[in-house]
């Protein structure tokens, strides 16, 4: 079964400072990633996925992500924490689940802080 | 802008009492979900519709139920809401045609049992 492991449910860093979020996948089939962000009382906003055309994807906000098989990793990074980057950030792989239906199974989050 | 978009944003309901939370789409696609997200937790899928076809999480209680009157509207219904079902509850869009399957989701309702 396809999953997403996500190390460390809190991460704080200084604001300037290199923002890494860990993501580890399980899967038997080339999987499909994704990260999404949550504001405080908001929805999910993509940031980026991967879709196997490229190792390394950007996405938006200055997020961009590395997918590495011989590691089963995908994980985040920013170079520099803005303040505004304070948020809970998820990661998650697409599973079929029959009748031509996918899902998104989540990783269970990371929150950001960033410090001043 | 084509968006997804949740009413209302904040619930407070009774215990036992039903409520309906409502969602919109001017996406045009076909599959809509509705996910349930608890106080630092991963959304968790409780059901999807692929078109008309509803499909429902096997661990989904009873207790909710959704409605897809159009391919624009999607409707969840909690029966007897309980302290537990309080929660976010987030509306999500795909199509079929897109072999990612990136989900929109839209802003969300908090739903509050008193």
């Amino acid at each position: 079964a396809q999953s997403v492991t996500q190390l460390g449910s809190h991460v704080s860093v200084s604001e300037g400072a290199l923002v890494l979020l860990r993501c580890n996948y399980s899967s038997s089939v080339p999987p499909y990633l994704f990260w999404y962000v949550q504001y405080p009382n908001q929805g999910l906003q993509l940031l980026l996925k991967y879709t196997s055309a490229a190792t390394l994807v950007k996405g938006i906000n200055g997020f961009e992500a590395e997918f590495k098989k011989s590691e089963t990793s995908f994980h985040l990074t920013k170079p520099s924490a803005h303040m505004s980057d304070a948020a809970e950030y998820f990661c998650a792989v697409r599973i079929y689940s029959g009748a031509g239906s996918y899902q998104l199974t989540f990783g269970k989050g990371t929150k950001l802080s960033v410090i001043p | 802008d084509a968006m997804v978009i949740q009413n209302p944003r904040y619930q407070v309901t009774q215990f036992g009492k039903p409520v309906t939370l409502s969602c919109s789409q001017t996406l045009n696609h076909n599959v809509m979900y509705w996910y349930q997200q608890k106080s630092s937790q991963a959304p968790k899928l409780l059901f999807h519709y692929y078109d008309k076809d509803f499909n429902n999480e096997a661990d989904t209680p009873d207790n909710f139920q959704s409605r897809r009157p159009n391919t624009s509207f999607c409707f969840l219904d909690i029966r007897s809401p309980g302290l537990g079902d309080a929660a976010m509850y987030l509306c999500a869009t795909s199509s079929s045609g897109d072999s990612y399957n990136e989900q929109f989701f839209g802003p969300g309702t908090r739903l509050t049992v008193l």
